[in-house]
């Protein structure tokens, strides 16, 4: 693994289903964030985490979870998702706090029909 | 929470020319200012920051600006090329949180 990675790639969601996207990165970096974007909107912050086993919520956290039991690994879970939650969703981490260079995984294309 | 607004939305430049992008923001405690370069497809990668004890910043064609008593920011590119292309976000730190601006598509016309 190099850098960031996310999984999967891609998703088509029937509503009503639970989904956990996941997030990895090497670079030991203490914090890690949930972004989603849409089309004239931006990123939108969900979640975040400044360290492992603590989290925070963003600008649009509802319908959305997460958890940070280690320093690498950051998913992200809709718990019952809907349409209205179909986004590309975009990991990032970065050393410390958010005021220093965030880097972005790959990010994650969900449709929930 | 932090507001940041960003514009124009598009910006079409010929090659060479120069791009500029505008950005304010709402929190006066807001710290910490990025600019994000997102190509089609692809993930959003840092060109630029500055901080609010800095008033301009300047990397080979990129420079930003900021002015604080105003609550703006801009980024400025020079002598555009074609790789330049891309949509570019403006972004205000409060509270641990990065709130970003909406984007500008660029286009740089050969």
């Amino acid at each position: 693994i190099a850098g960031i990675t996310q999984a999967p790639t891609s998703q088509i969601l029937a509503a009503g289903r639970r989904m956990t996207l996941r997030c990895t990165q090497d670079m030991r970096h203490n914090a890690m964030y949930w972004y989603r974007q849409d089309l004239g909107l931006g990123l939108r912050l969900i979640h975040y985490s400044n360290t492992a086993g603590t989290t925070g919520k963003g600008e649009v956290p509802d319908g959305y979870s997460v958890s940070r039991a280690n320093t690498d690994d950051f998913p992200l879970t809709l718990a019952s998702a809907v349409p209205s939650q179909t986004s590309v969703y975009f990991c990032a981490s970065s050393e410390q706090g958010a005021g220093n260079e965030q880097f972005f995984g790959p990010g994650t294309r969900l449709t929930v029909l | 929470g932090e507001n940041v607004e960003q514009h124009p939305s598009t910006l079409s430049v010929q090659e060479g020319d120069s791009a500029v992008i505008k950005c304010t923001y709402s929190d006066s405690a807001s710290n910490y200012f990025p600019w994000y370069k997102q190509e089609l497809g692809k993930r959003p990668q840092l060109i630029i920051d500055i901080r609010s004890n800095v008033g301009e910043k300047k990397d080979q064609r990129i420079a930003v600006t900021l002015n604080k008593t105003a609550k703006h920011f801009s980024l400025h590119i020079t002598e555009t090329q074609p790789e330049d292309s891309a949509v570019y976000f403006c972004a205000a730190l409060r509270n641990y949180k990065l709130s970003f601006g909406a984007g500008t598509t660029v286009t740089v016309r050969a």
